[in-house]
């Protein structure tokens, strides 16, 4: 199954500045999602850009994919302590119908 | 407020015993998950279903198993036959539940430990 893998593992970054997370995956896709967790919960679905576009934004999050390079990145501006917590990038499985593989995952550590 | 719920929040097995992790959500959601979450590891998908009475075994289903009786519940055992259970266990839903195409809501996990 195709796997996204999230560059760097660990971040940490002062209050403020921005943080650049990168995502490559195998093959080619329909969509791609970036979700955040927190330490000890379950993940929240933050962004889902399609093959057709190449940027997408909500709010300090912009998201975008580059469908050549097979890669993703997810910018979070003006970081807040709040930030910190995992950022996974996931990918529609190719042998599941409905089903998402998902990286190991960027560790984002934000301090104030 | 709609929502996924998971219970116990904290779980401990004994060796040899079944344990069943429930997972109920209100969202009207077709599509069920279950993964897997080990430290320093991705999410790992243990089964899914597409709708009521029917489950699909994912990439690590050995030693588990799962029903889906109604559509908003999907309880996972984890049975004996399962020799490393000690993990988080998240369960997810999305509707329709066609190429991924639409993000999960997750429910908080369960944290199994085998004592």
């Amino acid at each position: 199954s195709q796997q996204g893998e999230e560059d760097p593992q660990a971040l940490s970054i002062q209050e403020g500045e921005n943080a650049t997370m990168n995502c490559s995956y195998k093959t080619s896709i329909n969509n791609l999602q970036w979700y955040r967790q927190n330490s000890g919960r379950g993940l929240v679905h933050l962004i889902l850009i399609r093959s057709n576009e190449r940027e997408k934004h909500s709010g300090r999050l912009r998201v975008t994919l580059d469908t050549s390079k097979k890669s993703s990145s997810l910018l979070i501006t003006a970081s807040r302590a709040a930030d910190t917590a995992s950022y996974f990038c996931a990918t529609p499985t190719n042998s599941g119908y409905s089903t998402l593989t998902f990286g190991k995952g960027t560790m984002l550590l934000v301090s104030p | 407020d709609g929502g996924i719920t998971q219970s116990p929040k904290y779980l401990f097995r004994k060796e040899g015993q079944n344990v069943t992790l429930s997972c109920e959500q209100n969202l009207n959601h077709d599509a069920m998950y279950w993964y897997r979450q080990d430290p320093g590891q991705g999410l790992r998908l243990i089964y899914y279903s597409q709708i009521v009475n029917d489950f699909q075994k994912g990439d690590i289903a050995e030693g588990y198993s799962v029903s889906r009786e109604k559509k908003e519940s999907f309880p996972l055992t984890v049975t004996s036959a399962q020799k490393n259970p000690t993990a988080f266990y998240l369960c997810a839903s999305n509707s329709p539940p066609g190429r991924g195409v639409n993000g999960y809501t997750f429910g908080s996990g369960t944290r199994l430990t085998v004592v």
